[in-house]
């Protein structure tokens, strides 16, 4: 059974806080994204790579940064939190430009 | 740049019509794929359909079909004989060359 699992499903955090969100897929995926999601909005993407080590920038990318140091793993790092990044954020996978498989995500209030 | 646009906020539906759900798209891509997404309550994202940009077919997925008008660059989710389980957040979503974009989505409500 394929699986994308999220460091944790709940986070709070305080303003200027260093914040790390980890991804592991276990089906040698070579796609993996990162999502934020807010009511009315979707889905948006902040940053997406195609391989260990590589990684694009999506369409909200400011404030966060991301690692890829093996294959299965990709990380969400909030720099310096603040309060607009209180957010859903959903990780996903895939092989090529087929279906994605979403991890259950992490709700993340930053206080 | 691609977008994609999904013009229905929410929608309510009585049990066991079918329902069609808006999403249109906007590329110069030669070859991409679309998809829809269901999302419940519960908050996972679960993969409802498929279709490529050169598939001759609409895709069906049992209940699910997917109305593809390429020159209208319009893929409609319809929903045969809707159930109380339909009732969920919809997401269109376009992808080529491994970028994937979601459109904003679709509240469905059911109606017993």
């Amino acid at each position: 059974d394929v699986k994308v699992t999220q460091s944790s499903r709940y986070l709070v955090k305080r303003t200027g806080e260093k914040v790390f969100l980890e991804c592991v897929q276990d089906m040698d995926h070579e796609n993996m994204f990162w999502y934020r999601q807010d009511p009315g909005l979707g889905l948006r993407l902040i940053y997406f790579s195609y391989d260990v080590k590589m990684k694009e920038k999506g369409d909200i990318p400011e404030g966060y940064s991301v690692s890829r140091e093996k294959k299965e793993r990709f990380s969400l790092i909030l720099e310096s939190a603040s309060t607009n990044q209180t957010s859903m954020y959903l990780c996903a996978s895939t092989y090529g430009s087929y279906e994605q498989y979403f991890g259950p995500g992490t709700r993340l209030t930053v206080t | 740049a691609q977008k994609i646009t999904q013009t229905q906020p929410g929608m309510f539906v009585q049990e066991k019509e079918a329902v069609t759900l808006d999403c249109t798209y906007d590329t110069s891509d030669p070859s991409y794929g679309l998809f829809w997404y269901k999302q419940p309550s519960s908050g996972e994202m679960i993969f409802l359909i498929y279709q490529g940009s050169y598939d001759q077919q609409n895709a069906t997925e049992g209940r699910y079909s997917l109305n593809f008008q390429k020159a209208r660059k319009s893929a409609n989710l319809v929903i045969s004989a809707s159930q109380l389980g339909d009732s969920a957040m919809y997401f269109c979503a376009y992808s080529s060359a491994s970028k994937i974009i979601f459109g904003s989505g679709t509240r469905l409500s059911i109606r017993p």
